[in-house]
């Protein structure tokens, strides 16, 4: 059963608009959740983290949500880039052990077109 | 900084046959993990390593599969008796603590197997 959830399996985005990238989890251990970014035959690099004790961080173009009620982070790009085209992918890791591991979504292809 | 480096980048191999992949993490970090993507999936964890020790295995890793980390610097992963279900891209990761201070994990281009 999928933990983590990106329903979305691409989104196309007109270039200097807004790219919104959203994430379901289902594991109320997890507690410290991370936006990943891979271009083809590399990789994943990451870009941006947050922590369950806050609602908001941001990096630059990019705003990372997170709504613990609803169980739903939201990653904001603005403006959107050419170079921002690649898969997206949002991780969580639980609190207090586990396989200390990262849990991954499937992914959301971003398509930025100019 | 040369980040985490994995040899080879592409393997492809008959069904059957032996493989194994290395990885060289980011050379301070002490934590290295091994994770499987498949395609239309996120990566999947498989086991990691604090220095030498293998800390933890997820059930995915078969007893087909061996990784080792011998002197806490880089890792290989050993697939035996390859089915073509193996066919993956087989990503390594490095931290330089454990993921419970909030660190983020670093990775390597990863090794596409292919098992004909």
């Amino acid at each position: 059963d999928q933990q983590v959830k990106q329903n979305s399996p691409s989104l196309s985005v007109q270039e200097g608009r807004i790219s919104i990238l959203n994430c379901d989890y289902t594991n109320s251990m997890f507690d410290y959740f991370l936006w990943y970014k891979k271009y083809p035959a590399e990789g994943p690099t990451f870009l941006i983290s947050i922590s369950s004790i806050k609602d908001k961080n941001e990096d630059g173009r990019f705003t990372v949500f997170l709504n613990k009620s609803a169980k739903h982070l939201s990653l904001h790009i603005v403006p959107s880039q050419p170079g921002d085209s690649a898969v997206y992918f949002c991780a969580a890791r639980e609190s207090g052990g586990g396989a200390d591991g990262l849990t991954f979504g499937k992914g959301t292809h971003l398509i930025i077109q100019p | 900084d040369t980040g985490v480096s994995q040899n080879p980048r592409h393997k492809i191999t008959k069904r059957g046959q032996n493989v194994t992949f290395r990885c060289d993490p980011i050379s301070e970090h002490n934590r290295l993990y091994w994770y499987r993507q498949t395609l239309g999936q996120g990566p999947e964890f498989l086991t990691y390593f604090q220095n030498e020790a293998q800390l933890e295995k997820s059930r995915l890793l078969s007893d087909r599969f061996s990784a080792e980390r011998p002197k806490g610097s880089f890792s290989t992963l050993e697939i035996q008796r390859t089915e073509q279900g193996d066919s993956a891209m087989y990503l390594c990761a490095s931290s330089p603590q454990s993921l419970a201070t909030n660190e983020k994990l670093f990775f390597g281009s990863g090794t596409q197997l292919s098992v004909l």
